[in-house]
């Protein structure tokens, strides 16, 4: 079946320095892609996304990058702060009718101050 | 608040009781999705309601029954539970058609003992 997986569960990162979270996807067909951070007692919230038409886009201190060709996304958080710290997942979605999200375990960030 | 708004925050309940969970969303969406969400594991869609019309239901026990009497509101109502039915109940809401992710609720945190 498809699925979304993750690379690492836990990422510790020092204050400061630039974050980067992996995530590998399966299904060719899908053409949106979504990050969303997870703090403790939240639901997910949105943070960027980017279609399958892009490389790369970039939000505040979030860049994610879109390989098609190795289906790789990432997520790059620069200059990583305290309140950084949460569980990031990746998601994918394809076009049309309702839109059905596949989700990824998570990725741990903890901030080191 | 998210503009998806969820009641209550926690739920504890024993499994001979009926309890429901609502979820209410204020941003002009026309499709909402009830998740679970369990430690170390990815979110699980149980339920979609695009246009008030349920579209899909992944094999979820009858014990939970969902309900959706406008595009605003979304009813999640519980029986018989079992322990292991404990997790995150997570509400989100999308725009059918349009890929620009799901807002979700800040769930509720269910404990059937």
């Amino acid at each position: 079946g498809e699925s979304v997986g993750l690379h690492l569960p836990t990422l510790s990162v020092q204050e400061g320095d630039n974050s980067i979270i992996n995530c590998a996807y399966s299904n060719s067909a899908s053409d949106y892609f979504i990050w969303y951070k997870q703090e403790s007692g939240k639901g997910p919230q949105f943070i960027i996304d980017i279609r399958s038409n892009m490389d790369k886009r970039q939000g505040q201190r979030v860049t994610v990058l879109l390989n098609k060709t190795v289906k790789h996304l990432s997520l790059q958080i620069a200059a990583t702060q305290p309140g950084d710290s949460a569980v990031y997942f990746c998601a994918e979605s394809d076009s049309g009718g309702y839109q059905k999200v596949t989700f990824g375990t998570g990725t741990k960030l903890q901030v080191i101050p | 608040e998210t503009g998806v708004t969820q009641t209550p925050r926690h739920l504890v309940m024993g499994m001979t009781n009926k309890k429901s969970l609502k979820c209410e969303q204020h941003l002009g969406h026309n499709a909402m999705y009830w998740y679970k969400q369990s430690a170390k594991k990815p979110l699980e869609l149980m339920f979609v309601y695009s246009l008030e019309e349920r579209v899909e239901n992944n094999s979820v026990p009858s014990r939970f029954s969902p309900e959706c009497p406008n595009s605003s509101h979304l009813f999640l109502h519980l029986h018989t539970l079992q322990p292991e039915d404990s997790a995150l109940y997570l509400c989100a809401s999308s725009q059918e058609r349009q890929n620009y992710g799901y807002t979700f609720g800040s769930g509720t945190r269910l404990t059937v003992v």
